[in-house]
């Protein structure tokens, strides 16, 4: 168990709409990190937040929005979902931006019919 | 632009035989380097890391790992495999030098320990 807890673990959603995943990150961590792991595109960072602010952008879709509370959790928002989106989505956090160990979650798997 | 590339997306190997699972990686500045491995159903768990030091470093359940910058290779290791070590394997840089951390990922390597 890494500490990083992610809910929900599954979402099956219809295409067209939206969705939010959340995160939370271990105890002490200030800096959260999205990825989106699929067949075809394989592990892709997506975005990451540092103590709430926006730290670094990826491959994250304009359809995808991410905050991250004063509390440190995480959200990620998915809307107008296109088949295409269906993938597994990590969150990892760390204790610092420059502190290159993350400790990933488990993840939550996303399926749009 | 940092990429990996890890030859094979899977390997097969007798229990008790060497792993050996390839990565190659690009980058324009000192990388450092991960490898992390996927149980099914189950998020990323760091194997080892290289950032700066020792190039042969040692990480959980026996595996290692060494930077050869002059081969830009990061290649795992694991003297003799257990079924346990059958998994998905990702290598991953990240860039030492402009602060921001977000790791790019190999394809993967799915490993099978055969009995």
């Amino acid at each position: 168990d890494s500490g990083v807890t992610q809910t929900p673990k599954h979402l099956i959603t219809a295409t067209g709409q939206r969705v939010t995943l959340r995160c939370s990150p271990r105890s002490g961590d200030l800096s959260v990190y999205w990825y989106q792991q699929s067949l075809d595109q394989g592990l892709q960072f997506l975005i990451q937040y540092y103590n709430g602010e926006e730290r670094a952008k990826g491959n994250i879709l304009e359809r995808f929005s991410a905050q991250q509370f004063p509390d440190l959790h995480s959200e990620l928002n998915l809307s107008s979902l296109e088949l295409g989106d269906s993938a597994l989505y990590f969150c990892a956090s760390s204790v610092d931006p420059l502190t290159y160990e993350q400790y990933f979650g488990p993840g939550t798997r996303l399926t749009v019919t | 632009a940092q990429s990996v590339t890890q030859l094979g997306s899977h390997v097969s190997v007798s229990e008790g035989a060497l792993v050996l699972l390839r990565c190659n990686y690009s980058s324009s500045v000192p990388p450092y380097l991960f490898w992390y491995v996927q149980y099914p159903n189950q998020g990323l768990q760091l194997l080892l890391k290289y950032t700066t030091g020792a190039t042969l470093v040692k990480g959980i359940n026996g595996f290692e790992a060494e930077f050869k910058k002059s081969e830009t290779s990061f290649h795992l290791t694991k003297p003799s495999a257990h079924m346990s070590d059958a998994a998905e394997y990702f290598c991953a840089v990240s860039d030492s030098l402009s602060g921001n951390t977000p790791l790019v990922f190999g394809k993967g390597t799915r490993l099978s320990v055969i009995a």
